[in-house]
């Protein structure tokens, strides 16, 4: 069975930093691209991050390029966000998912990350 | 970037009624569009890809047609579990979600 689970979320204050954390299991991680997508409270879906699947591409939307990192241990079967210089729009519930082709077809439940002083 | 316009943005119907939700991309993106339902509380489910087909375990009332700039999903007879809100998603150019349609009763 498939299985995504992000942890690492919680408060931060603005321009501070936080890692988010997602374990994968139930597939072969190394053939897979994995992607973050953040939904601000009551707001629609917002692609963050992309990792391809030997770690060695990655790609973002203008808002958070330069700020955030996405990265992955493909020997723990791990992606990792690495959020900096976070603001109050960063507020969101942060999904990690598994690519296929150009897809997601496997979501976590999601780790809440509030910007907030 | 392409932008996705989904319309309406709220569709009231009850149990049984067919359900059609219309997705337009500002450019083409071929067939590289995904339909996505979310319930409130969980993540999002991929229910279609690639325009028209169905995800592993999605149920056959739920279908997906068209190409270029021009998407509809249609679930056929609606469930209880069916109220909820759907994305489409397109992959021809970086990542983008539309901004959904809330289908409620």
């Amino acid at each position: 069975e498939v299985q995504v689970l992000e942890s690492g979320g919680g408060l931060a204050q603005p321009g501070g930093s936080l890692r988010l954390s997602c374990a994968a299991s139930g597939f072969t991680f190394t053939s897979h691209a994995m992607s973050w997508v953040r939904q601000a409270p009551g707001k629609g879906l917002e692609w963050v991050a992309t990792v391809s699947d030997s770690g060695d591409r990655t790609a973002y939307p203008d808002s958070v390029k330069g700020r955030f990192i996405i990265s992955r241990d493909n020997s723990k079967n791990m992606v990792y966000l690495q959020m900096n210089s976070l603001r109050a729009e960063d507020t969101a519930v942060y999904y990690c998912a598994k690519r296929k082709g150009l897809y997601l077809d496997y979501w976590g439940q999601g780790t809440l990350v509030t910007v907030s002083s | 970037e392409i932008v996705l316009t989904q319309s309406p943005a709220t569709l009231s119907l009850s149990p049984g009624e067919r359900a059609t939700l219309s997705c337009r991309a500002s450019q083409s993106v071929s067939s590289n569009l995904a339909w996505y339902q979310q319930r409130p509380g969980q993540p999002p489910r991929l229910l279609i890809y690639d325009a028209s087909n169905r995800a592993t375990g999605i149920p056959p009332r739920f279908s997906g047609s068209g190409s270029g700039t021009d998407f509809t999903l249609t679930i056929s007879s609606l469930e209880p579990e069916d109220f909820a809100v759907y994305y489409c998603q397109q992959r021809s150019n970086w990542v983008t979600f539309g901004p959904g349609t809330k289908v409620d009763l």
